[in-house]
């Protein structure tokens, strides 16, 4: 089992719509949690930081978690077609930070 | 501010020569990490520095690869010699608390 998953994608939705992304991780002691989202050729770039179970909203993205289901989402409301990318979930535990392999996202015009 | 600083940007060399990267992070950022990404997947952990110290490099192949960060600031990260399986992307990536910010990396690419 892989210590951070994602669903692989490809997600396709159109503009307007919200995308909804989702990650489950296995270290249960885990304690904090990011979204990272990355272009084609381009590094990842931190989006979304979220520590404690609940919800946690910054302009038109909302990270969600949950630590007993070891399940953390994002999602994009409003989806623009720039918002078109990889998403990366990200799990740290005392700086070792491990990730997923990315959920593809497209927004179609 | 700077962000962390990589370079070089591309390189390409022949399999079994030796190649170099460095990385400079953001200034004050103590942990240091070297991941490899390959393609349709993120980036995997190579080794992390905490200042000077390597803390954890259970995943670098020790037997090509090697990394060093001297005095605590900046990285260098080293394979000699090279195999075609190391085509990838290297990217360095710097924290100060949990928040980690990436270099732009670098895209190595073995003949």
């Amino acid at each position: 089992q892989k210590e951070v998953e994602q669903n692989s994608g490809p997600l396709s939705v159109p503009e307007g719509a919200i995308a909804s992304l989702n990650c489950t991780y296995s270290d249960r002691v885990s304690q904090s949690f990011f979204w990272y989202r990355q272009y084609s050729g381009k590094s990842p770039e931190l989006i979304m930081s979220i520590y404690s179970n609940g919800d946690k909203e910054d302009g038109r993205f909302t990270a969600q978690l949950n630590k007993a289901s070891q399940y953390v989402s994002l999602l994009i409301r409003d989806s623009q077609p720039s918002d078109s990318a990889t998403y990366l979930c990200a799990v740290n535990n005392n700086n070792d930070m491990r990730f997923g392999a990315g959920t593809r996202l497209t927004v179609k015009p | 501010e700077a962000g962390v600083v990589q370079s070089p940007r591309y390189k390409i060399i022949e399999k079994k020569q030796p190649v170099a990267f460095w990385c400079n992070p953001i200034s004050g950022h103590n942990t240091l990490y070297w991941y490899l990404q390959n393609l349709g997947q993120g980036p995997e952990l190579l080794i992390r520095y905490e200042n000077e110290e390597a803390v954890d490099d259970s995943q670098l192949p020790k037997d090509r690869f090697s990394a060093e960060r001297l005095k605590g600031v900046d990285s260098t990260l080293k394979i000699q010699p090279a195999e075609l399986g190391d085509s990838a992307v290297y990217l360095c990536a710097s924290t100060q608390g949990d928040e980690q910010f990436f270099g732009p990396g670098t895209r190595l690419t073995v003949l």
